[in-house]
């Protein structure tokens, strides 16, 4: 019974270069959630999707950033032409509807290094 | 707009002890609230969340957390604290109204059990 997975767990981007960050969500779960997590600062949302279908991104920076969940496939979060700044931990997490009781199952995270 | 405040950045508290860990929130309607426990470089794992009912909540490695709507609280605590339950700790809000139930989460509290 698999959970939430990413990859890659680590990955070294130099700036300006493009970073891809894949999740597949827990079995028969179709919504995915990407967060941010930098240090001292707590997670911050980004996008919320569900198969084909962007249903929220309002913590998504409107330049260089975009995500997608494809009817088959993990969900990706893109970074285009990155900066130190986008140095930090990106976690997915998962759930089996929409529901605001859902628990969410997140991923281990990909840790994103800019130099 | 919702809101969620862990006041503690840090808890030290001794193995053998009770622990709380503090949590606030501040919604418009009814809460939906969730802890979570994050382990150095891991994703975030669901302790035990409150959805209606009894306000005392029982989760996973004997944790609970009372809801309190009057103090709008749903602190975290154990009887006996262990070393292993040394972590960074989240509490998390959902509404039940309309859109699209995206959760606040705090920015977190670490919890250091001395032996």
């Amino acid at each position: 019974n698999a959970g939430v997975m990413q990859n890659p767990r680590h990955l070294v981007r130099r700036r300006g270069q493009e970073a891809r960050l894949r999740c597949s969500p827990m079995k028969g779960h179709s919504h995915v959630y990407w967060y941010r997590q930098l240090p001292e600062e707590g997670l911050k949302f980004m996008v919320y999707l569900q198969k084909e279908n962007i249903i929220d991104e309002s913590g998504m920076p409107k330049e260089r950033f975009s995500a997608e969940f494809p009817k088959e496939g993990p969900s990706i979060l893109r970074i285009q032409q990155v900066v130190r700044g986008d140095s930090a931990a990106y976690f997915c997490a998962s759930s089996p509807q929409g529901l605001p009781t859902d628990t969410q199952y997140f991923g281990p995270g990909t840790r994103l290094t800019v130099l | 707009a919702q809101s969620v405040a862990q006041p503690e950045d840090q808890v030290n508290v001794a193995e053998g002890n009770p622990l709380t860990v503090k949590c606030t929130y501040s919604v418009s309607g009814n809460p939906y609230l969730f802890w979570y426990v994050q382990y150095p470089n891991r994703g975030l794992q669901f302790l035990l969340k409150y959805i209606t009912g009894d306000n005392l909540v029982k989760g996973s490695y004997g944790f609970e957390a009372e809801f309190n709507k009057s103090q709008t609280s749903f602190h975290l605590k154990k009887p006996s604290a262990l070393v292993s339950d040394s972590a960074l700790y989240f509490c998390a809000v959902r509404v039940a109204s309309g859109g699209s139930y995206i959760p606040t989460f705090g920015r977190g509290t670490s919890l250091i059990v001395h032996p």
